[in-house]
């Protein structure tokens, strides 16, 4: 079993609906989680990260945190053909250094 | 704004050659990164670094080693490069303050022949 598992797709969804992006991860010490945005041929940037229980928006984006189910969610409201990228779910190891583990990222596909 | 620069954003060698790959930020941070990329795998961390001249292995440290002799620059180095080595290789600087995030730079693109 993966670390961090994600779902490749590609995920289909047409502009102005909501995709729904989702992530598990077998570590129950793990405390931080990150969602990372990766446009094909470029590098990795922040979208979004969450340490709580419960919902964190940002704009468009709402993070979703579960503990006990140990899944991570990225919702997008609104999507928009920009959003097509592949998105990353990465879980905080316990201990120091805020070592990452990713999982392989959901590929994500906004048609007009 | 945080810049991370890395020394190539292609290279192409050849097998058995050493290989160096650079990492250079401008923010002061103590924490440095290389991962390496691959389709269906994601990233996965090869080296860190916590401090000029400390480092720790990752999941995946062999055939590569690493040095930290200045605060700002994080290197990777290929010691005898084989085509098992071709991915894309991204290094990472760590912002302990605040919301504690990974800053990647452009990455560089090796290809092994």
């Amino acid at each position: 079993q993966k670390e961090v598992e994600q779902n490749s797709g590609p995920l289909s969804v047409p502009e102005g609906a909501i995709a729904s992006l989702n992530c598990t991860y077998s570590d129950r010490g793990s405390q931080s989680f990150f969602w990372y945005r990766q446009y094909s041929g470029k590098s990795p940037e922040l979208i979004m990260f969450i340490y709580s229980n419960g919902d964190k928006e940002d704009g468009r984006f709402t993070a979703q945190l579960n503990k006990a189910s140990q899944y991570v969610s990225l919702l997008i409201r609104d999507s928009q053909p920009s959003d097509s990228a592949t998105y990353l779910c990465a879980v905080r190891r316990p201990g120091g250094y805020n070592k990452l583990i990713f999982g392989a990222g959901t590929r994500l596909a906004v048609h007009p | 704004d945080v810049k991370v620069t890395q020394s190539s954003r292609y290279l192409v060698k050849r097998t058995g050659e050493k290989v160096f790959l650079e990492c250079v930020q401008d923010m002061d941070h103590e924490n440095m990164f290389w991962y390496r990329q691959d389709p269906g795998l994601g990233l996965r961390l090869i080296y860190f670094s916590y401090d000029v001249k400390m480092k720790e292995k990752g999941d995946i440290p062999e055939g590569y080693s690493v040095s930290r002799e200045k605060k700002e620059r994080f290197s990777l180095i290929l010691e005898s490069a084989s085509t098992n080595q071709t991915s894309m290789y991204l290094c990472a600087t760590r912002d302990r303050v605040g919301t504690d995030t990974q800053y990647f730079g452009p990455g560089t693109r090796l290809t092994v022949l």
